[in-house]
């Protein structure tokens, strides 16, 4: 398995350009989870994902940040317009296996995004 | 509300044994997991608490107490490569994490 796949590793762009940063979660996980980190505020859950569908999303910082999961393979989170106050490291995790309670979540590499 | 508290950093030497201690207040608390990361890479899960007590993997062993809301990692016969960063990280409903700032542990030779 390849593990949690994020793109771009790396991402820089400036100021008011939409960014979209792109996950593909372990196949047959249940659960997805989008997080930042920085060093100011450690690691953040941004929103929470079950089965496809939004769970929780009381961490999404404003209305700037979106994220969708069209499938059980694909999740997007999306910063329009982006700001530098955005710069962070953001994590995709993935966690579950259908039907079944799991406590191990699976991060990917992350994107390391900077806003100039 | 929601609180979490673990040391910000811990030094020792290499062989020795380490204890970063955790201290939680959440709502819908399920159990206490820890978590490792070296810098610029990805967490990794290291171990779950559901219920008190000791689990041991390894070098590592974690222990919970809910009645304390009190956790802790015991990492033994330190090694160069432990040197990394630890989080505590209560679980809530739908295995929801809560991270702090971790605690950034060195270790020396």
């Amino acid at each position: 398995d390849a593990g949690v796949i994020q793109s771009p590793r790396h991402e820089v762009t400036e100021m008011g350009q939409e960014v979209t940063l792109r996950c593909k979660p372990i196949s047959g996980h249940n659960s997805l989870f989008w997080y930042r980190q920085t060093m100011m505020r450690g690691l953040e859950l941004l929103i929470y994902f079950n089965n496809n569908v939004p769970i929780d999303d009381s961490g999404m910082p404003e209305d700037r940040f979106s994220a969708k999961m069209p499938n059980a393979s694909f999740s997007t989170l999306k910063i329009q317009p982006s700001e530098p106050r955005d710069s962070a490291v953001y994590f995709c995790a993935s966690g579950g296996v259908a039907g079944v309670t799991a406590d191990e979540q699976f991060f990917g590499p992350g994107t390391r995004l900077t806003v100039l | 509300g929601q609180s979490l508290e673990q040391p910000s950093e811990v030094t020792a030497v290499e062989g020795a044994i380490v204890q970063i201690n955790c201290t939680y207040q959440t709502s819908g608390f399920y159990g206490l997991s820890w978590y490792q990361q070296h810098d610029g890479g990805a967490p990794t899960f290291l171990s779950y608490n559901a219920l008190d007590g000791l689990e041991e993997t390894g070098r590592f062993s974690s222990f919970l107490s809910r009645s304390d809301s009190y956790g802790y990692l015991l990492l033994q016969e330190l090694q160069m490569k432990d040197s990394a960063s630890y989080f505590c990280a209560p679980n809530n409903a739908g295995n929801m994490l809560t991270f702090g700032g971790g605690t950034r542990l060195m270790v020396k030779p």
